[in-house]
């Protein structure tokens, strides 16, 4: 069925040093990759999202990559800071509706 | 605009009851997706609803259900309320259905004692 994995489900890093994130899917026909941070009580929110048609893609200090053959997407947060402390999810798409499958998450600690 | 909302935040129910919770998206949208989410299981999809129409239905007992109305605004039910039911419901809306981008609402808190 479908399934994504994500590790490590907890990383703690120093402020200033990066942070990757690696997610794993299992479905080749999904063709959408959401990254949602989720701060302690608020709603998920999107930072980020790739799609199948592209490698790679970049919002300041943050970016997303692809590899469609080994089916593997990964989030890199460069310079982190206390404020990237949160739950992250990775999530994969497919079938030309709106179901995400979501990975178990990655709590990151940023530490000053 | 607006964000997605959903009504009401918190809830306290016994087992056995029944609960109806209600979620407005964003001006425009007409996707509505529901979501569970548990320390245990994670983020699950439930159903999507575009045009009034269930298009896609997750892995969960009949006892969760849903609809939509024509303004594009959604309710999830679940009948027979058990102690694993606890747990946050999320919505998600979306422009349309297969448009990728999905924004959640701040969930509604659901306990069951």
């Amino acid at each position: 069925g479908e399934n994504v994995e994500q590790h490590p489900s907890t990383l703690s890093v120093q402020e200033g040093d990066s942070a990757v994130i690696k997610c794993t899917y299992s479905d080749s026909a999904s063709n959408y990759f959401p990254w949602y941070k989720q701060e302690l009580g608020k709603r998920p929110q999107l930072i980020i999202d790739i799609r199948s048609n592209v490698g790679e893609k970049k919002d300041q200090r943050i970016a997303v990559t692809l590899n469609k053959t080994a089916k593997h997407f990964s989030l890199h947060i460069t310079e982190t800071q206390p404020e990237d402390s949160a739950v992250y999810f990775c999530a994969s798409r497919g079938g030309g509706y709106n179901k995400l499958i979501f990975g178990a998450g990655t709590r990151l600690a940023v530490h000053p | 605009k607006a964000g997605v909302t959903q009504t009401p935040r918190y809830l306290i129910k016994t087992r056995g009851q029944q609960v109806t919770l209600s979620c407005s998206p964003i001006s425009g949208h007409r996707s509505v997706s529901w979501y569970q989410q548990t320390p245990g299981q994670g983020l699950q999809f439930l159903f999507e609803y575009f045009s009034e129409t269930q298009r896609n239905k997750g892995n969960f007992p009949g006892r969760f259900s849903g609809r939509q109305f024509s303004n594009s605004r959604s309710e999830m039910n679940v009948s027979t309320l058990e102690l694993g039911d606890s747990a946050l419901y999320l919505c998600a809306s979306s422009l349309s259905t297969g448009e990728e981008t999905q924004y959640f609402g701040p969930g509604t808190r659901l306990l069951v004692l």
